[in-house]
């Protein structure tokens, strides 16, 4: 499955909105009626952090400034307010399949 | 709470193998697959395997088929993954991860001559 993530980067003004959209070459509702569907924020010199699992429901202690949203192969990633601590590398990532696929990646930083 | 912890960086010559450790704790061990990710410099992430710890089933990338090979110590619940015949592109940070959720802090391996 292939994920497509646009835009590759954005420089957002602090308190502004983000939005990043992915998109996937296949559906990725299971026949167990859950989307597979995961955001990532890799700051830089770290690991990945869950922020979104499910397409929508927010990772234990993730802020609630980030919300996602979408079904099928449409997928959105916001942020209702930006702040400096947000900046970093954005991932989704499908996981209904293997192998396990990643968009490419959209870069935040801040004006 | 739950730790995922890898062993540290390697340097190796191309051809060489290198084989890293990933250490889990904190959670049920057997039940939940570690894959394995890696992330050459500057670029994004890149699936090459996963492990069931509890019955050692494998899944691999075709990319990596042959190359790569996942064991574990269900003792000391341990994942390794070992890779073959390293090339400089096999430069790179991998990961295990408990997907989605925890992952560890990443191995470097750099492979130079």
């Amino acid at each position: 499955i292939v994920m497509t993530q646009t835009p590759l980067s954005l420089s957002v003004t602090p308190g502004q909105p983000a939005s990043i959209s992915c998109k996937s070459s296949q559906s990725l509702l299971h026949s167990d009626g859950v989307t597979y569907l995961y955001w990532y924020l890799q700051k830089a010199g770290q690991s990945p952090q869950l922020l979104i699992y499910e397409v929508s429901s927010r990772f234990s202690g993730a802020p609630d400034r980030f919300s996602g949203s979408g079904s099928g192969t449409d997928f959105t990633l916001k942020i209702s307010r930006v702040e400096a601590e947000d900046v970093g590398v954005y991932y989704c990532m499908q996981g209904i399949h293997l192998p396990r696929t990643f968009g490419q990646g959209t870069k935040v930083d801040i004006k | 709470q739950v730790q995922v912890v890898q062993s540290g960086a390697e340097v190796k010559k191309p051809g060489a193998s290198v084989k890293v450790s990933c250490k889990a704790s904190g959670y049920a061990f057997s039940i939940f697959d570690m894959h394995w990710v890696r992330q050459a410099p500057g670029q994004g992430l890149e699936w090459m395997a996963l492990i069931n710890p509890g019955d050692g089933t494998t899944r691999y990338a075709q990319k990596f088929q042959g190359r790569v090979t996942l064991t574990r110590d269900t003792s000391t619940s341990t994942v390794y993954m070992g890779l073959s015949g390293l090339r400089s592109d096999d430069t790179a940070v991998y990961y295990c991860a408990s997907l989605p959720e925890f992952w560890g802090q990443g191995t470097t391996v750099i492979v130079s001559s």
